[in-house]
């Protein structure tokens, strides 16, 4: 599949512990987005990473990207009941002329208060 | 919260039905698209447009049409609903640029009975 592998499935912590999930793909790409989706909702976009960056922070977010490994890690600090989720890794695919983004399957985090 | 919204958020509707999903942004984005997502699993593209009168399918095979008459409209539309089009469909749009982040609406969830 060209869609990649996000693990683990899901994640469960207590509040104040930090969660990482990681995203593997298999296609070179553009750039990497996470997205994060509450219960029956839509995402709401988180980061973007471009493919000549290593890293990227955004509040209590910080993104790797590993484009030798083609891999990505999402790591939320000091993690809060409200960050429960799921989480989305999503990557523009290099190639001329396409704006569409490859979704992965997802890392389901529950934060226990 | 993104300007893009989705009518109606639920709908139960028997077998043979005709269903149109409707979808509107007010950002004046060029890029939209329409996602299909099954509980807990990841989204797949079903259609996409990257302006008025373009319209094109996504990578997952669906029965549904869109259409795209104006920038802010992006309607889908079954003819004869069946129980296998049980799922949420999400709207989402994008500005200039490639590979930018997508916007998404809260989402339908549809159930053919």
């Amino acid at each position: 599949s060209q869609q990649g592998e996000e693990d683990p499935q899901a994640l469960s912590i207590q509040e104040g512990e930090n969660a990482t999930m990681n995203c593997s793909y298999k296609t070179s790409i553009n750039n990497l987005q996470w997205y994060r989706q509450n219960s029956g909702r839509g995402l709401v976009h988180l980061i973007l990473i471009r493919s000549n960056e290593r890293e990227k922070h955004s509040g209590r977010l910080r993104v790797t990207l590993d484009t030798s490994k083609k891999s990505s890690s999402l790591l939320i600090t000091a993690s809060r009941a409200a960050d429960t989720a799921s989480y989305f890794c999503a990557r523009l695919n290099s190639g001329a002329g396409s704006y569409q983004l490859t979704f992965g399957k997802g890392t389901k985090l529950s934060v226990i208060p | 919260e993104a300007d893009i919204y989705q009518t109606p958020r639920y709908l139960v509707i028997g077998t043979g039905k005709k269903i149109t999903l409707e979808c509107s942004q007010t950002m004046g984005h060029d890029k939209m698209y329409w996602y299909q997502q099954d509980p807990g699993m990841e989204l797949h593209l079903i259609h996409y447009s990257y302006g008025v009168n373009s319209t094109e399918k996504g990578d997952l095979s669906s029965e549904s049409t869109v259409s795209r008459i104006r920038t802010e409209h992006f309607p889908l539309t079954l003819e004869s609903a069946r129980p296998s089009h049980t799922s949420q469909y999400l709207c989402a749009s994008s500005g200039q640029g490639r590979g930018v982040e997508q916007y998404f609406g809260p989402g339908t969830r549809l159930t053919v009975t």
